[in-house]
């Protein structure tokens, strides 16, 4: 069965210092998907990424950058030089895609981030 | 790109009523859409997997009875809560993909989901 396990539960930082969250992930398949969404105060849900599982690249996007290593079943997300604005709760997911099964995504607990002024 | 609308994005009931939600694709045609609900300071918990023409599919200890799902068209989910209790309360989101995408392309979208209180 899938999982998702974000063992950070919550994270404070001090303004412009970097932070890593950690990711580990459980699957049966060899072809899934992955993803990071954000969470502010608001409720919704802000996409970041989307990763399949043969695409081992590491991708930066500004001041976020992801690490996703399969031997390790891991796909941490850092974001460089914080900023109160990135204070939010993050999720990360995954999703099989196998033929048989209904593409669900699957949520972490999630890392509540707190950005110190 | 792809918009979800979903609606009320909040309600306030009364304890024994019903509450209905809906989640729909404004852009984009959607065989499958997702239902969530996250508790305070909680992850997203999947309810149910919706697919169009069809009956949903519950997960493990959500009761289908209470909580309805229908998914008449290609645009349009509803997420009818029966009975509410107080313990119902809880943020509700809903997901949909777009049919049009391959399997492989995975456009997942959210809806900016709805909050219930039951009183």
């Amino acid at each position: 069965a899938q999982k998702v396990t974000q063992a950070q539960t919550e994270i404070s930082v001090v303004e412009k210092e970097d932070v890593t969250l950690d990711c580990v992930y459980e699957t049966r398949d060899t072809t899934y998907y992955l993803f990071w969404y954000k969470q502010p105060p608001s409720g919704e849900l802000v996409f970041l990424i989307r990763r399949n599982s043969f695409d081992e690249q590491n991708e930066i996007s500004g001041r976020y950058s992801w690490n996703f290593q399969k031997s390790t079943s891991s796909f941490n997300f850092t974001i460089t030089a914080s900023q109160v604005v990135d204070s939010a709760v993050y999720f990360c997911a995954l999703s099989e895609a196998s033929q048989n099964r209904d593409d669900k995504i699957i949520f972490g607990k999630g890392t509540r981030l707190h950005i110190l002024p | 790109g792809a918009v979800v609308s979903q609606h009320p994005s909040w309600v306030i009931c009364k304890s024994g009523t019903s509450v209905k939600i809906e989640c729909r694709s404004l852009d984009f045609q959607a065989t499958t859409m997702f239902w969530y609900r996250q508790f305070p300071k909680q992850s997203l918990m999947l309810m149910a997997t919706s697919n169009e023409g069809s009956k949903a599919t519950y997960e493990q200890g959500v009761e289908k009875d209470k909580f309805l799902i229908n998914h008449a068209s290609l645009t349009l989910s509803t997420l009818t809560v029966t009975s509410a209790h107080p313990e119902d309360s809880s943020f509700y989101i809903c997901s949909a993909r777009d049919s049009a995408q391959g399997r492989l392309d995975y456009g997942y979208t959210f809806g900016s989901g709805t909050r219930l209180t039951v009183v």
